[in-house]
């Protein structure tokens, strides 16, 4: 069983669709985020949620909008998508408290390209 | 502000070689942990070690040590008798808080390393 899975793995759509990732743990873990990896590779954490609440909020644009339903899916939808949004999206979970390590354990990420 | 930092883009080693990845952080928190993680071309993140801020000894995971500084502020990967598979890109990475934000764990720009037969 795959620890942390997200659907769909491609994406290629034109500018100003609408798309949704989808992802999914079953570590038992209370966190999850979503994290951006642009063509240079740099990652950037987008959000995260704590047992379905928003925790972090990075300054990313209206258009994209996380939802968690229970601690252990996250989905991220995007509206009106633009050629910047090309990029690898990460989904990620880790059980985070006091004295954890705060592991990551990724998904395989999910390649948006737009059009 | 740039909170980690991976001053190598990209490193070559010769098989069979110990290689050291270099990262150095910025935090002023007391708590905090520092990891590695590769990601072969296949494209997923695979964790590789974990430091505490507050572990005295270094952190070794197999083939995988980290050097850890504390005073520098550095958390350097050593990775020994490198393999071929060992080729890939490296990320450094901090987690900090929790804050009001909660726990956050953020990333160096990475370094792709190459290793040679």
């Amino acid at each position: 069983d795959t620890a942390v899975s997200q659907t769909p793995k491609y994406l290629v759509t034109q500018m100003g669709n609408d798309k949704s990732i989808k992802c999914e743990q079953n570590l038992g873990h209370d966190t999850m985020y979503w994290y951006k990896q642009d063509s240079k590779k740099f990652l950037k954490i987008m959000f995260s949620y704590n047992n379905k609440e928003l925790i972090i909020n990075e300054t990313v644009p209206n258009r994209f909008s996380p939802k968690s339903p229970d601690k252990a899916h996250l989905n991220l939808h995007i509206n009106s998508l633009e050629l910047g949004d090309s990029a690898v999206y990460f989904c990620a979970s880790s059980q985070e408290r006091q004295g954890a390590t705060g592991e990551l354990f990724f998904g395989e990420g999910s390649r948006l390209t737009v059009l | 502000a740039q909170k980690i930092t991976q001053t190598q883009p990209g490193m070559f080693v010769q098989e069979k070689e110990a290689v050291t990845l270099d990262c150095t952080y910025d935090t002023s928190d007391q708590s905090y942990g520092l990891f590695w993680y590769k990601q072969p071309s296949s494209g997923e993140m695979i964790f590789l070690i974990y430091q505490g801020s507050y572990d005295e000894q270094n952190a070794t995971e197999g083939r995988y040590s980290l050097n850890f500084q504390k005073a520098r502020k550095s958390a350097n990967l050593v990775i020994s008798a490198s393999q071929l598979g060992d080729s890939a890109m490296y990320f450094c990475a901090m987690r900090e808080g929790p804050n009001t934000g909660g726990f956050k764990t953020i990333f160096g720009a990475g370094t792709r390393l190459f290793v040679k037969a």
